[in-house]
């Protein structure tokens, strides 16, 4: 069975300071990859997706970055931190074509 | 684009009571769409989607949702709610999959 990972689950950071924030998906191959960002009040907002490696579109400009360097990986980044990037963050995965997204259990992220 | 509108921040219900969450898509061709539940700090769940077909769509945990292409929506409905059914519900469109902001379900005992 397919399985998403995704940390670390809680993060505390101060502004300035860089992001990495990892998962990975299991039992799988070529999955579609994306991170959402959940604000309060504000849904769930696409911020990155992939179809496959070293393949990423932006959906919103931003102080963020993402990354695929294997096939289930997907790494979100940045290099410095702002306070608006605070969240719940979310990684996500699908099959190529009309499907379903899974989850993975998000990240929440505090800049202090 | 595709998009998905959620009129309804919030909403309560008492307990045993029916439920209809509205959302209404754009988008001119024939939408994938999706419901989506996230109970407090978890991930999201699928209740249903709907890809063609039937337009009444039958999901797990007794929900259910019909598409109506001529009012562009795809309301999520429950018969009778009980109480683990409080949740952010959100509805969803398309292959990279866009989220409407959510509706906050209150049930009262």
């Amino acid at each position: 069975s397919q399985t998403i990972h995704q940390w670390p689950a809680t993060l505390v950071q101060p502004v300035g300071s860089p992001l990495s924030l990892e998962c990975t998906v299991e039992g799988t191959s070529n999955p579609n990859l994306y991170w959402y960002r959940q604000a309060a009040g504000r849904g769930l907002q696409l911020l990155f997706y992939s179809v496959g490696i070293g393949q990423i579109s932006s959906e919103v400009p931003q102080n963020l970055s993402a990354s695929r360097p294997q096939d289930r990986q997907f790494i979100l980044s940045s290099k410095k931190l702002l306070l608006s990037d605070s969240g719940f963050y979310l990684c996500a995965w699908s099959r190529a074509g009309p499907g379903e997204l899974f989850f993975g259990e998000g990240s929440r992220l505090t800049v202090l | 684009a595709q998009s998905v509108t959620q009129p309804d921040i919030h909403i309560t219900v008492s307990e045993g009571a029916s439920l209809e969450l509205r959302c209404n898509y754009s988008y001119g061709a024939t939408p994938y769409l999706f419901w989506y539940v996230q109970s407090p700090g978890q991930g999201l769940q699928l209740l249903l989607k709907y890809f063609s077909g039937d337009t009444l769509v039958q999901g797990i945990k007794g929900f259910e949702a019909e598409f109506k292409r001529s009012q562009s929506s795809f309301n999520l409905r429950k018969p009778s709610v009980h109480w683990s059914d409080a949740a952010e519900y959100f509805c969803a469109t398309g292959n990279q999959f866009y989220f409407g902001t959510g509706t906050s379900l209150t049930v009262i005992p």
